[in-house]
């Protein structure tokens, strides 16, 4: 089945207490990106990735960081996490510039 | 004035309502809108593309007016299935990000 997966779905974390979320897609496409979702704010990029070994930041990018070393896996790092990045995230993989995006189930962080 | 907008809503309106929603985007060197669908703290889906010329799926219909940078979704015979949020989506240049409008959200109720 395609589909884009994320762990961990659901992560109650501290503050600086450094975290990876996974995403792993299996339709061998090119670009992913990673969001968060806001009550009232609505998606907005955080980074996202043309390709292996390039990356590029979206509107959000601080606090965060990705790398992307296979063309599956892009994960999100948070290197010290802050309450204000209690969020919903989700990744989503595409494979070109007009075709449709597909979203991983999303995961809800909370940063204590 | 934000990149993309959308009414946020709510829409509630009976089964078998039509229903409209209408979103107006910033950038005139847009090239690809969509319209998503998400229900409530899961994934965005597409929905369906949305061409120059107008397109229809089943009870759907999408529009795009480029002169006045303007989208709608037309939703006929509503059921109480389609209540989600229906994110307007946006691209702007090839290979870059898509621009998410807020949401608009539908409640549909017997």
């Amino acid at each position: 089945e395609a589909q884009v997966t994320q762990n961990p779905r659901y992560l109650i974390t501290v503050t600086g207490k450094k975290l990876t979320v996974t995403c792993s897609q299996n339709m061998n496409h090119e670009y992913m990106s990673w969001y968060r979702q806001d009550p009232g704010l609505g998606l907005r990029q955080i980074y996202y990735s043309m390709n292996v070994e390039v990356t590029d930041k979206g509107d959000v990018p601080e606090g965060y960081k990705v790398s992307r070393k296979e063309k599956r896996n892009f994960p999100l790092i948070l290197e010290s996490p802050s309450p204000n990045q209690t969020s919903l995230y989700f990744c989503a993989s595409r494979q070109g510039t007009y075709n449709e995006q597909f979203f991983g189930p999303g995961t809800r962080l909370t940063v204590l | 004035r934000k990149e993309v907008e959308q009414d946020p809503g709510p829409f509630n309106v009976p089964e078998g309502a039509t229903v409209a929603f209408n979103c107006t985007y910033s950038n005139s060197a847009s090239q690809s809108f969509f319209w998503y669908r998400q229900d409530c703290r899961k994934e965005p889906k597409l929905l369906m593309s949305v061409y120059s010329s107008g397109n229809e799926d089943g009870r759907f219909t999408a529009q795009l007016n480029r002169a006045s940078q303007y989208i709608s979704l037309l939703i006929r015979d509503s059921k109480l299935s389609d209540s989600a949020t229906y994110l307007c989506v946006v691209k702007t240049q090839a290979g870059t990000a898509l621009i998410f409008g807020k949401g608009t959200t539908l409640s549909v109720s017997s």
